[in-house]
């Protein structure tokens, strides 16, 4: 039971490159998510998809977009990589929406330096 | 919006002593909190969650209190073990259209053996 797969796990751009990062999840979860972290600023959301279908805005959408390819997977894109995306990025799910009681489950991590 | 503050950033203990951190949040309307262990390398795992209808909730070693008048919250760990040291990290919603979790900034525990 893989859980919450997201690759690449390491990731070197330069400022202006451009990657997509994957994520996919076999638990068959409506909700899926992208978060950012911070040394000292703990987990902040980038994007949400509360099903298939259907994305929103977190607290830090700014420079990425995402795609909810199908339930299973969920991608997030940095169009134009600049030194203030370098952080670690996780990709999430839940069965229904965040905060409403359900069980967050998170990826490994996609460990991204813009240089 | 919701903003939720994690005390301490560090914490240090001896093993079999116990810890305890905790966190603030803003919004009244909050009404489910859980706690994230990372393990280093790792997503972060829940390990215990509490609502705003009970106000205190155990899973053996681990506590969670919670203070809806003061709006605070504490995760309290027992007994501590060398496997406990990791980042733990509070967050907080509440049951409205946006559902969104509010993330404490972590605590890095450390429990010497």
């Amino acid at each position: 039971n893989a859980g919450v797969t997201q690759t690449p796990k390491f990731q070197v751009l330069k400022t202006g490159q451009s990657m997509t990062l994957q994520c996919a999840q076999d638990m068959n979860h409506n909700s899926m998510y992208w978060y950012r972290q911070d040394p000292g600023m703990g987990l902040r959301l980038i994007y949400y998809s509360a099903s298939e279908g259907t994305t929103d805005k977190g607290e830090v959408p700014n420079g990425y977009n995402v795609s909810r390819l199908n339930k299973r997977e969920f991608s997030l894109r940095l169009e134009s990589a600049a030194p203030s995306q370098t952080s670690v990025y996780f990709c999430a799910s839940s069965e229904r929406e965040q905060g409403a009681g359900n069980t967050i489950y998170f990826g490994e991590g996609s460990w991204l330096t813009v240089v | 919006g919701e903003n939720v503050e994690q005390h301490p950033s560090t914490l240090s203990v001896q093993e079999g002593d116990s810890a305890v951190i905790k966190c603030t949040y803003s919004d009244s309307a909050s009404n489910y909190f859980p706690w994230y262990k990372q393990e280093l390398g790792k997503g972060p795992q829940l390990i215990i969650d509490i609502r705003s209808n009970v106000g205190e909730k155990k899973d053996q070693r681990i506590a969670v209190t919670l203070n809806k008048t003061a709006k605070h919250f504490s995760l309290h760990i027992t007994e501590t073990q060398p496997e406990d040291s990791a980042v733990y990290f509070c967050a907080a919603s509440k049951a409205d259209s946006s559902y969104k979790l509010i993330f404490g900034s972590g605590t890095r525990l450390l429990v010497r053996p």
